[in-house]
């Protein structure tokens, strides 16, 4: 199965503090996604990419900036934190080699706390 | 308004029975349908795909899709203590987004 890490795994920041996520997929996978999970909402796309230096606007990009330096890194910044932002946040990949019908691996996930 | 949306929220069924869980989309774009399973602490992991119309079966777990009525359901039967988790209803166009209904938070009691 496709190896997805995160890291931090936990975070605790105060508002307006520069929060920097980093997600690494160790599959050579060309898409790499940004989601945050929120109770009642489920998951939300933020950002994806479908390779180095692409970077591809999701539902939920507001108070987001997102970068991939290489095929494997994929990195979440924010700026500029506010308690809204609080949440917990997943990385995934998918090849999509196959197109649509591929599906995306998920990390452990980052909980980030906005004080 | 979610273009996913899955019932019930929460669902509570004894150790060896049978857990249906139901999904519907509002966007007749969907052609691609998933079911995730994410226990606490971890991240979602993909349970089944569902593309084409009836049944698709693997083990205890059955997927049903009807795209007329844009529906997906999911079955587990002889359900265990370890099936206890979040599950999602997730659907694709024919592009490389995915949208997540809310979840349904799955009990099986002992």
């Amino acid at each position: 199965e496709a190896a997805v890490t995160q890291s931090p795994r936990n975070k605790v920041t105060v508002t307006g503090g520069n929060v920097t996520l980093s997600c690494r997929q160790t599959n050579s996978h060309n898409y790499m996604y940004w989601y945050r999970q929120d109770t009642g909402h489920g998951l939300r796309l933020i950002h994806y990419s479908y390779g180095a230096g692409n970077l591809q606007i999701g539902d939920v990009p507001d108070g987001y900036k997102a970068t991939r330096t290489t095929q494997e890194d994929f990195f979440l910044l924010l700026e500029l934190a506010s308690p809204s932002q609080t949440s917990l946040y997943f990385c995934a990949s998918s090849d999509e080699a196959g197109g649509a019908r591929d599906t995306q691996y998920f990390g452990p996930g980052t909980r980030l706390l906005v004080l | 308004q979610q273009k996913v949306q899955q019932s019930p929220e929460s669902l509570s069924v004894p150790e060896g029975g049978m857990a249906s869980l139901n999904c519907t989309s509002s966007d007749r774009n969907f052609q691609y349908f998933w079911w995730y399973r994410q226990h606490s602490g971890e991240g979602p992991k993909a349970l089944m795909s569902i593309f084409s119309d009836g049944d698709k079966k693997e083990g205890r777990f059955t997927a049903h899709l009807n795209k007329a009525s844009l529906h997906v359901s999911l079955h587990i039967r002889d359900s265990q203590p370890s099936d206890s988790a979040l599950y999602f209803c997730a659907a694709k166009p024919n592009y490389n987004v995915l949208y997540f209904g809310s979840g349904t938070k799955l009990t099986v009691e002992p």
